[in-house]
């Protein structure tokens, strides 16, 4: 499976600043995916990053909040806009191969924590 | 309805024992079944797939599907120490390439 690497691994920010999450892969991926993990919480789905076009994202979640970029197949950013507490979490990308089959693979993840 | 259900646990097995998780899901058409297993503070390790009705056997793994009775199971044989996790169902519906999880069950594994 492809090597994914995120950065920053972890943060600590001031509520009403930005952060930008970067997911790297070592190799070219059909499909790349943002998740939020609240403590004790499973995985919820933000939006599939399109690579070339807008990312799609899923409800309760909207763009100004969380602006996504896919500019080649193998790079995303996600940016948490405007942060409060609540945003605390941690951020996961993922990848998939082959979408027809859908198995994902999980980055080691950022963790925020807003003040 | 949530669309995958899980026993949040914890699921308490001593060394050795056969640990047994279970999952349902609510789309009828979904299409593929996957187990994650997170260690605290770590992210998800993807650990078995399975498309077709049936059993799917990797080392001490075994993954079931029941796709008529909406079922897919994780059974772990000789269960060790390090098998202690939370353990994600995620399922592929039957349109789009996102996948759904469960909440997760904790298993602990009892020396």
């Amino acid at each position: 499976s492809a090597v994914i690497s995120q950065k920053p691994s972890r943060d600590i920010c001031q509520r009403g600043t930005s952060l930008t999450i970067q997911c790297q892969v070592d190799s070219q991926v059909t499909m790349m995916f943002w998740y939020r993990q609240q403590p004790g919480q499973s995985l919820t789905l933000i939006a599939t990053a399109n690579q070339g076009s807008e990312a799609t994202y899923e409800s309760g979640f909207v763009i100004d909040k969380f602006p996504i970029s896919r500019p080649n197949l193998t790079f995303s950013t996600l940016t948490v806009s405007n942060m409060s507490p609540e945003d605390s979490s941690i951020y996961l990308c993922s990848v998939s191969g082959r979408a027809t089959l859908g198995e994902q693979f999980f980055g080691p993840g950022t963790r925020l924590t807003v003040l | 309805q949530k669309e995958v259900e899980q026993n949040s646990g914890p699921l308490s097995v001593p060394e050795g024992a056969i640990a047994s998780l279970n999952c349902t899901y609510s789309d009828r058409v979904s299409q593929s079944f996957f187990w994650y297993r997170q260690y605290s503070g770590k992210s998800p390790e993807l650990i078995m797939s399975i498309y077709s009705n049936g059993d799917k056997e990797d080392g001490r793994f075994t993954a079931q599907l029941n796709k008529a009775s909406q079922y897919v199971s994780l059974l772990i044989r000789d269960s060790q120490p390090s098998d202690s996790a939370t353990y994600l169902c995620a399922v592929k519906g039957s349109s789009g390439d996102k996948l759904t999880f469960g909440t997760g069950t904790r298993l602990a594994v009892r020396p």
